[in-house]
């Protein structure tokens, strides 16, 4: 089973701020890794994957990087619908796993 | 485009089998693995298993030895059934569809249906 640290559990920022968020493997996946963004009451949706591929209709504000046991997923300049919950996953090998969650709220 | 729907019980008793379907709209389930994500209130997310089309299966070893997940392609369906369950197994249920570009077993998973809540009391 590969084990993934998501952090920050939570993140306090502004309209504007740029906010990084960090989600480590416990062994390498190359680039086999999506990130979701979940409201409340919400399914997860698909935001990025192969861990810098945006997803079609997604803002160009997301990006993704990282490759092996690495990865960010950075929002340059947080819009008041980005106040969410972000989950990364490993599609590297099964079980698929998920990140804790990051969520980020207003400051 | 591609619309998942869950639907099922949303209640089920302690010991009992929970069972849910998701229909699939808007295009077919044939070539294409589809699985089911969980998410325990307040909590994150853990993958429960996949079936592919053709019936072949993959499940989370945490929960291997109590789920089952078919197919019925002339419905447009899939289902679970996760068997003797507990207040642990009270969560929102996802069906998802799995995508790739390249290894078909290198997927993630989109779209999402839009879930259902599945509550284990008495």
């Amino acid at each position: 089973v590969i084990w993934m640290t998501q952090s920050p559990s939570l993140l306090s920022a502004s309209t504007g701020d740029r906010v990084t968020i960090s989600c480590r493997m416990s062994q390498g996946i190359s680039s086999y890794l999506a990130w979701y963004q979940q409201k409340p009451g919400k399914a997860p949706e698909l935001l990025i994957y192969a861990a810098s591929t945006l997803q079609s209709g997604v803002p160009s504000r997301f990006s993704g990087s990282g490759s092996g046991t690495d990865f960010t997923l950075t929002i340059s300049c947080l819009q008041s619908e980005d106040f969410a919950t972000y989950y990364c996953q490993q599609y590297y090998s099964f079980p698929r796993t998920f990140g804790q969650g990051t969520k980020v709220e207003i400051k | 485009q591609v619309q998942l729907q869950e639907s099922g019980p949303g209640l089920v008793k302690p010991s009992e089998t929970l069972s849910l379907t998701c229909t699939v709209s808007g295009g077919s389930i044939s070539s294409y693995y589809w699985s089911w994500i969980r998410q325990p209130p307040g909590k994150g997310l853990e993958w429960i298993g996949y079936i592919y089309y053709s019936g072949s299966t993959n499940y989370n070893p945490s929960l291997k030895s109590r789920v089952t997940i078919s197919v019925d392609t002339s419905k447009n369906q899939f289902s679970l059934k996760l068997s003797s369950v507990t207040a642990a197994d009270t969560a929102v249920y996802y069906c998802a569809r799995h995508l790739w570009s390249g290894k078909e077993d290198k997927n993630w998973f989109d779209p999402w249906g839009q879930g259902t809540l599945v509550t284990v009391s008495s």
